[in-house]
């Protein structure tokens, strides 16, 4: 089983530019989520979405956005990145219990 | 705000002791209380939840929810050189177990 994806594994952005991380899960899950996690620290989360069409901000959603226009797929938008988004993101997703997690985007921001 | 604190370590143990890893959380409003495993480089995996008061036990490991207390702890008996990873305690909020407060994690290593 896929489980949740994320691509790509690795990417380095200069200041300013743009992209999109992809998550997607094949789990039928309502519950998607994105978290960061800086070294040394915890996940926090960016933004979550209970269900396709609907989406809400986490504890660290500034220089971010998302969309849920499926089921499946929970992309993650950064605009303008700065360096202070370099980090590790992970996508996760969930129905009732267990949160499943991607295998993480490491980005550079320089 | 919302807070999970814990010990950062490294906690070290021997090989076949009992590892103790702890956590305080700030918001009574928390329901819900997970113990993650985060081998370096790898994504978080679910190795234990609590919702009530008291322990629960999964094999070699145990839960332990004190509510008034606001603590929550994780008992790794037999502790194996495999069980080296950093435990995130988190704290569910809402009505999904992916609105979780993350603490910053405990680093276990455990010396054969």
């Amino acid at each position: 089983n896929a489980g949740v994806t994320q691509t790509p594994k690795f990417r380095i952005l200069k200041i300013g530019q743009s992209m999109t991380l992809q998550c997607t899960q094949d789990m039928n899950h309502n519950y998607m989520y994105w978290y960061r996690q800086d070294p040394g620290m915890g996940l926090k989360l960016i933004y979550y979405s209970v269900g396709a069409g609907i989406t809400d901000k986490g504890e660290v959603p500034n220089g971010y956005n998302v969309s849920r226009s499926t089921t499946e797929d929970f992309p993650l938008r950064l605009e303008l990145a700065a360096p202070s988004q370099t980090s590790v993101y992970f996508c996760a997703s969930n129905a009732d219990t267990e949160a499943f997690f991607g295998q993480g985007t490491r980005l550079t921001v320089v | 705000q919302k807070e999970v604190e814990q010990n950062s370590g490294p906690l070290s143990v021997p090989e076949g002791a009992i590892a103790s890893l702890n956590c305080t959380y700030s918001d009574r409003v928390s329901q819900s209380f997970f113990w993650y495993r985060q081998y370096s480089g790898k994504s978080p995996e679910l190795i234990m939840s609590i919702y009530s008061n008291g322990d629960k036990e999964d094999g070699r490991f145990t839960a332990q929810l004190n509510k008034a207390s606001q603590y929550v702890s994780l008992l790794i008996r037999d502790s194996q050189p495999s069980d080296s990873a950093t435990y995130l305690c988190a704290a569910g909020y809402g009505g999904s177990q992916g609105n979780l407060i993350f603490g910053k994690g405990t680093k276990l290593s455990v010396k054969p």
